[in-house]
């Protein structure tokens, strides 16, 4: 059972423009949601996050935005650099305790930034 | 290194053999995670440990995965009698206790022929 899902397996943007990445979710207890970036053969390395109680989070060139009632988050990347190629993940994690975050990943959206 | 480590990188077997994955998380991080993500899917939560707390296993697709941790350092993933779709990449990952932002190591790909 997916309970995140990103739709989009790949986006192909040019240098300096806006890269927007989707993720909705099924579970509505979900209540903190990250984004992680992939290069090949390496882990996943932490971007940014939000958690539920806010619909905006800005670092950088990277801005996730959250929308509850919908149960879709988005990732902004602006602008667009070659070295934000990379495989992005979206994934949300349940609090059922103080010490408990597995997180639930959606599948990937392959970002290529065109020169 | 200050970063996850996990060995092998890679790991070849035949069909029916038992395999041995490593994780070594960053000192001082009281949980540790294990997850896998197949070839086009994202990854799949497998067994979570938390400090001496029982290990949450709800993730283990079958009775032939287990794992192990010791005290907070290193957890050992063990597959037995192994079956071609357990081929994936293993990721571990370890956080703070009460910690939201996972740090992962680089994996290994395991590949069951």
């Amino acid at each position: 059972d997916q309970q995140v899902k990103q739709n989009s397996p790949s986006l192909s943007v040019q240098e300096g423009r806006i890269s927007i990445l989707n993720c909705d979710y099924t579970n509505s207890m979900f209540d903190y949601f990250l984004w992680y970036k992939k290069y090949p053969a390496e882990g996943p390395t932490f971007l940014i996050s939000i958690s539920s109680i806010k619909d905006k989070n800005e670092d950088g060139r990277f801005t996730v935005f959250l929308n509850k009632s919908a149960k879709h988050l988005s990732l902004h990347i602006v602008p667009s650099q070659p070295g934000d190629s990379a495989v992005y993940f979206c994934a949300a994690s349940v609090s059922f305790s103080s010490n408990d975050y597995k997180l639930s990943f959606g599948a990937g959206t392959t970002v290529t930034v065109r020169a | 290194g200050a970063g996850v480590s996990q060995s092998p990188s890679n790991k070849v077997t035949e069909k029916g053999k038992d395999v041995e994955l490593r994780c070594d998380p960053i000192s001082g991080h009281t949980a540790l995670y294990w997850y896998r993500q197949r070839l086009g899917q994202g990854l799949e939560f497998l067994i979570y440990f938390q400090g001496n707390s029982a290990p949450d296993k709800s993730g283990l697709p079958s009775d032939r995965f287990s794992a192990e941790r010791t005290g907070e350092s290193v957890s050992t993933l063990t597959i037995q009698r192994t079956q071609q779709e357990d081929s994936a990449v293993y990721l571990c990952a370890s956080s703070l206790e009460g910690g939201r932002s996972q740090y992962f190591g680089p994996g290994t790909r395991l590949t069951v022929l």
